[in-house]
């Protein structure tokens, strides 16, 4: 059975332009979160979906944006990038609308912005 | 709120010794709380979990974990440390009904032969 998949892996992107990041769900997974971790960080919260529902955002700009689609899986999209956006972007899912059962994380897609 | 507070930055252990890594968290009531292991390039794997109940629970890889209260501490340890557990490690807190975990900044892990 596939884990969490994300794509890309990495991607590099100038200031100012526009990004956005996939990821797939395991399979019977309802609900995907997306975090962000910088270099030397914890991972932070950005949003989370289920049932294609938005259920939680961060304490991040209105630059991030995300939806999920009927199959569940997920975009993260990220709006007029800064340098300070440049990170490792990981992808969590879950079978219920909490994390307290556990996430299974993708990969990540790694960031750089320059 | 909730937070997370993992003291050492880093910690190295020689292979064979035992490990221990320490968590602090920081929640008005009965926490939700997690280990996860991250490799080099790598995503965050569960190594183990408490809700409730027993406050020693056991994990994935060897890993044990004790949930004290009285310390607010959920440290992670294990008897013997492998080359293959060099890693960074994340301690998480959650809460109920929460749609997040608030993870600390991590303990990397290196282990000498």
């Amino acid at each position: 059975d596939a884990g969490v998949t994300q794509s890309p892996t990495h991607l590099i992107k100038t200031r100012g332009q526009q990004v956005t990041l996939r990821c797939s769900p395991i399979s019977g997974h309802k609900s995907v979160s997306w975090y962000q971790q910088v270099l030397g960080q914890g991972p932070q919260f950005i949003f989370q979906y289920y049932e294609k529902e938005e259920r939680g955002r961060g304490n991040f700009p209105d630059r991030f944006s995300a939806r999920q689609f009927p199959n569940y899986s997920s975009e993260l999209n990220v709006n007029a990038l800064l340098l300070g956006d440049s990170a490792l972007y990981l992808c969590a899912s879950s079978w219920g609308d909490s994390p307290n059962y556990g996430y299974t994380f993708g990969s990540g897609t790694r960031l750089t912005v320059v | 709120a909730q937070s997370v507070t993992q003291p050492d930055i880093h910690i190295t252990v020689s292979e064979g010794a035992s490990l221990e890594l320490r968590c602090n968290y920081s929640y008005g009531a009965t926490p939700y709380l997690f280990w996860y292991v991250q490799s080099p390039g790598q995503g965050l794997q569960l190594l183990l979990k408490y809700f409730s109940g027993d406050t020693l629970v056991q994990g994935i890889k060897g890993f044990e974990a004790e949930f004290k209260r009285s310390q607010s501490s959920f440290n992670l340890r294990k008897p013997s440390v492998h080359w293959s557990d060099a890693a960074e490690y994340f301690c998480a807190v959650g809460a109920s009904g929460a749609n997040n975990l608030f993870f600390g900044t991590g303990t990397r892990l290196t282990v000498i032969p």
